[in-house]
């Protein structure tokens, strides 16, 4: 079974700084199937980068994603007020299918 | 528009049984490789149970034996039957659709707002 590890655990960073957020795999995954997510406080899961670096339908560009085998990193150029929330990523495998990062909470400094 | 609406959360007991649904509008759900997601409060996200676009499923082995997945076509509707309910299995539970089926690769690109399943006496 994969294990993801995100690091940090939580992230303190002001409006217009740089956030790189960490996602380590227990072993190399395929790049193709390595998504993030953002979540706020009473709302579902958002879907941000999917196979490693493609942006999801409507998401700002200051988000990216890149990585490969087992380091993988979602990075937001400039923060914007409305960026801090928990960023989890995800891997789709074989078993079982689907694994979570335990997540980064990204706040506000 | 393409959405998913959860229902048929609550308050159950320990031991007891709910089934949830997930409504699917804007796409097939036949089509798409459906999941179940859930998040206990503070938690973070684990995979439930996921149907294939050929129907075969799969469970976390935390809901084996207890919980099945299904789908009703004519509706555009997945299901969850969760049996033997226990207090660890109280969490908001998501359906989401996973763009596999489509794109040559994974993520859960549509989400339920979710609903709230709370196992007590």
């Amino acid at each position: 079974e994969i294990v993801l590890t995100q690091s940090p655990g939580t992230l303190s960073l002001s409006p217009g700084e740089r956030a790189t957020l960490s996602c380590r795999a227990s072993q190399s995954v395929s790049s193709s199937y390595l998504g993030w997510y953002q979540q706020k406080p009473g709302q579902a899961p958002r879907l941000l980068i999917y196979g490693t670096s493609n942006r999801a339908t409507g998401i700002p560009d200051r988000f990216s994603g890149s990585g490969s085998g087992t380091d993988f990193t979602l990075t937001i150029s400039r923060l914007e007020p409305e960026d801090f929330a928990v960023y989890y990523c995800q891997h789709y495998g074989s078993s079982p299918p689907y694994t979570f990062g335990q997540g980064t909470r990204l706040e506000i400094k | 528009e393409v959405q998913l609406v959860e229902s048929g959360g609550g308050l159950v007991q320990p031991g007891g049984s709910l089934r949830l649904s997930c409504a699917a509008s804007g796409f097939i759900v036949s089509s798409n490789y459906m999941s179940w997601v859930r998040q206990a409060p503070g938690r973070g996200l684990e995979w439930v149970s996921l149907i294939y676009s050929d129907g075969s499923t799969y469970y976390a082995d935390s809901v084996k034996g207890r919980f099945t997945i299904s789908r009703d076509n004519s509706k555009n509707t997945v299901y969850l039957q969760m049996n033997s309910l226990r207090a660890e299995d109280t969490a908001v539970y998501y359906c989401g659709r996973d763009l596999g089926a489509v794109a040559g690769t994974s993520a859960f690109d549509v989400w339920g707002q979710g609903t709230m399943v709370t196992v007590s006496s």
